[in-house]
């Protein structure tokens, strides 16, 4: 079965930074890979996503990722942080069963002014 | 606007008591999925489906029933709700196997279970 790692559970950056979100999986055929972001209070919105071809995918707001499968990962990143972004972000990779996703156990981003 | 839309929002019920969490969506998608979200657990799949008539169990079903009657709508229900149900709980919905464009979300459900 498939699997998500997110290693870092909060990360703090101040406004202007840059970011990197790390993402690791576990899927033995080539994974369909997914960034969500969740504000407060807010449902999830898909950022980018990941299914063959160009291994650094954009995304909206200004995020990008990067499939790494020799590492067997999928760093979402941003040049320069706002305080906007200060959000959940949760990795996700789609397994074999249908359509489903597995989420990852989200990182939660804060952001000093 | 197009989307998934959850109802309750909020919702506190004692222990034992039973509710029907709705989801409905009107992008003529036909899987439709719930979610409980947990602090630091991410999101685990409790049901899904993958069309009118249809339903799955997921990762944590336990305590969780589904029914999709209709292909816009995906009920949860918790029979005998109990304090390990406190979670945000959250509706999806996406295309069928050819999709590419990850899953819609509603705006959760925040139950307590008292």
């Amino acid at each position: 079965a498939q699997s998500v790692t997110q290693p870092d559970i909060h990360i703090t950056v101040s406004e202007g930074a840059s970011l990197e979100l790390r993402c690791n999986y576990s899927y033995g055929a080539t994974p369909y890979l997914f960034w969500y972001v969740q504000s407060p209070g807010q449902g999830l919105q898909l950022l980018l996503k990941y299914f063959s071809g160009d291994t650094l995918v954009q995304g909206i707001k200004g995020f990008e990722a990067e499939f790494k499968r020799s590492q067997s990962s999928f760093n979402l990143r941003k040049p320069s942080v706002h305080w906007s972004d200060a959000a959940e972000y949760f990795c996700a990779v789609r397994g074999n069963a249908g359509n489903m996703l597995t989420f990852g156990g989200g990182t939660r981003l804060m952001v000093k002014p | 606007n197009a989307g998934v839309t959850q109802t309750p929002k909020f919702r506190v019920l004692k222990t034992g008591q039973s509710m029907t969490l709705l989801c409905a969506q009107d992008m003529n998608h036909e899987y439709m999925y719930w979610y409980r979200q947990d602090p630091g657990m991410g999101l685990r799949l409790i049901h899904y489906s993958v069309g009118e008539g249809t339903t799955a169990k997921g990762e944590v079903p336990d305590g969780y029933n589904v029914s999709r009657l209709k292909k816009q709508n995906f009920l949860l229900g918790l029979e005998s709700a109990a304090p390990s149900q406190t979670s945000v709980y959250f509706c999806a919905s996406s295309y069928g196997p050819d999709w590419g464009y990850g899953y819609t979300f509603g705006s959760g459900t925040r139950l307590t279970v008292v």
